[in-house]
């Protein structure tokens, strides 16, 4: 069973307010990703992290931040959210080197709204 | 860059089988993956096909791989109305650590 957990789940906020999303995976995996699902479907990989103290931007720019201290922590952080942040923001991660198959398992998803 | 396409969207009656196609450009894909992400949910890992496979079966999923054409497909047989959702596929390539995701194709099942 995948144990990856983001909280919330659901969040409507007002324009200017700091964020954070949480994300927390117990499997042990060294490698996590947030993606941002747009409403017409389309993922976009934002933020990704080889590992503790290792933190990326992915292919779509992105005025939030990630870190990772812990393995199984990995949160996002918006310091002033607006409107265009309104969306699905997915996080996964992946089993570790030498498992094969590069599998994704993600978390339920927080889909955040921005008034 | 990796560009992976999909149709949009896709009607079937309940009971018949799904097509669901998936084509993507780059030759050094490793694996490729099929994904399932129902209302207000993540993506659910289907199933995987590693590239130098032509086929895999599981269960009502067939996964089909032409290589040469660079196209996957997904087929469930006897789709249910409990299959209603977006259908993603994937891929990985060699060197990368993340996967590249299609638009999504949304599936809806008709009673």
């Amino acid at each position: 069973e995948a144990d990856i957990y983001q909280t919330p789940r659901y969040l409507v906020i007002g324009t200017g307010k700091k964020i954070t999303l949480e994300c927390s995976q117990t499997m042990g995996h060294d490698k996590m990703y947030w993606y941002q699902q747009d409403p017409g479907m389309e993922l976009h990989l934002i933020h990704y992290s080889y590992g503790v103290n290792s933190t990326e931007k992915g292919d779509l720019s992105s005025e939030s931040t990630v870190s990772r201290i812990r393995t199984e922590h990995f949160p996002l952080t918006l310091e002033s959210a607006r409107p265009s942040h309104t969306s699905q923001y997915l996080c996964a991660s992946r089993a570790n080197r030498g498992s094969g198959a590069n599998v994704l398992t993600f978390g339920a998803g927080s889909r955040l709204t921005v008034l | 860059g990796e560009d992976v396409e999909q149709s949009l969207f896709l009607s079937v009656r309940e009971g018949d089988s799904s097509v669901i196609n998936c084509t993507y450009t780059d030759s050094s894909s490793t694996y490729l993956y099929w994904y399932k992400q129902e209302p207000g949910a993540g993506l659910q890992l289907l199933t995987y096909i590693f590239s130098n496979m032509d086929m895999k079966q599981d269960q009502r999923l067939t996964v089909l791989l032409n290589k040469k054409d660079k196209h996957l497909s997904l087929r469930i047989a006897d789709t249910q109305t409990g299959d209603s959702a977006i259908y993603f596929c994937a891929e990985s390539l060699t060197g990368a650590n993340n996967l590249f995701f299609g638009t999504g194709t949304r599936l809806t099942v008709i009673p």
